[in-house]
């Protein structure tokens, strides 16, 4: 079956714009998280929805970061008025019960 | 306060066993997660401890002791895939169920 896909990929973006990322989780996953990762470092908690309500968003490092999951499936994750330090892998996660699967990640790369 | 911690590197020889150690200080414990994540992929799912003693999946096991906030993930019979960096990741409290990571293990392995 299919796993948990992001996209896109990768993304360059200049200083200042804004950006969308989507993540789709595994069919029937109840929940749904977003972590960012660092180069040699382990993911970092952003936030996590079950269905369509976001149960914890401590991990936002700041108001230019949100995240929708509108229907209780796919969701998006937005940066506001991108900075240089914003660049990272951000990686997506769903769960059925306890146990998280990973995606593949984006990588902003913000110049 | 969140603290997790496990050795950088280790490296070992095809064929032999390995015990990569995680300690752990948190404002509450639900649960200890081991992820192995290749260079430039996601962290897969290895094993969940939610109670005291050692859980067996074939080639790798892992061990929690909650009164001393002590894991480990014993991998036996070493291959050279196992090149891999390794996740300790712990659920504080029910509440939520977001994820602190540690920094991670990355383990060498040569023939």
């Amino acid at each position: 079956g299919a796993g948990v896909s992001q996209s896109p990929r990768y993304k360059v973006t200049k200083r200042g714009q804004d950006v969308a990322l989507r993540c789709d989780p595994i069919s029937g996953h109840v929940s749904l998280y977003w972590y960012r990762q660092a180069l040699g470092q382990g993911p970092e908690f952003l936030t996590y929805f079950n269905y369509e309500a976001q149960q914890d968003k401590s991990g936002l490092p700041n108001d230019r970061f949100s995240a929708e999951r509108p229907e209780g499936s796919i969701s998006t994750l937005t940066i506001q008025r991108t900075e240089q330090r914003d660049s990272a892998m951000y990686r997506c996660a769903s769960s059925l019960a306890e146990t998280q699967y990973f995606g593949p990640g984006t990588r902003l790369l913000v110049l | 306060g969140q603290n997790i911690d496990q050795p950088t590197e280790m490296t070992a020889t095809e064929g032999a066993i390995v015990q990569i150690n995680c300690t752990y200080q948190t404002s509450g414990f639900n649960g200890l997660f081991w992820y192995q994540q290749h260079a430039g992929e996601a962290p897969t799912f290895l094993s969940y401890n939610v109670l005291d003693g050692l859980e067996e999946k074939g080639r790798f096991s892992s061990f929690l002791s909650r009164s001393k906030g002590y894991s480990y993930l014993l991998l036996k019979e070493l291959q050279m895939k196992d090149s891999a960096s390794y996740l300790c990741a712990v659920r504080e409290v029910r509440n939520t169920d977001k994820l602190i990571f540690g920094t991670g293990t990355r383990l060498q392995v040569f023939p």
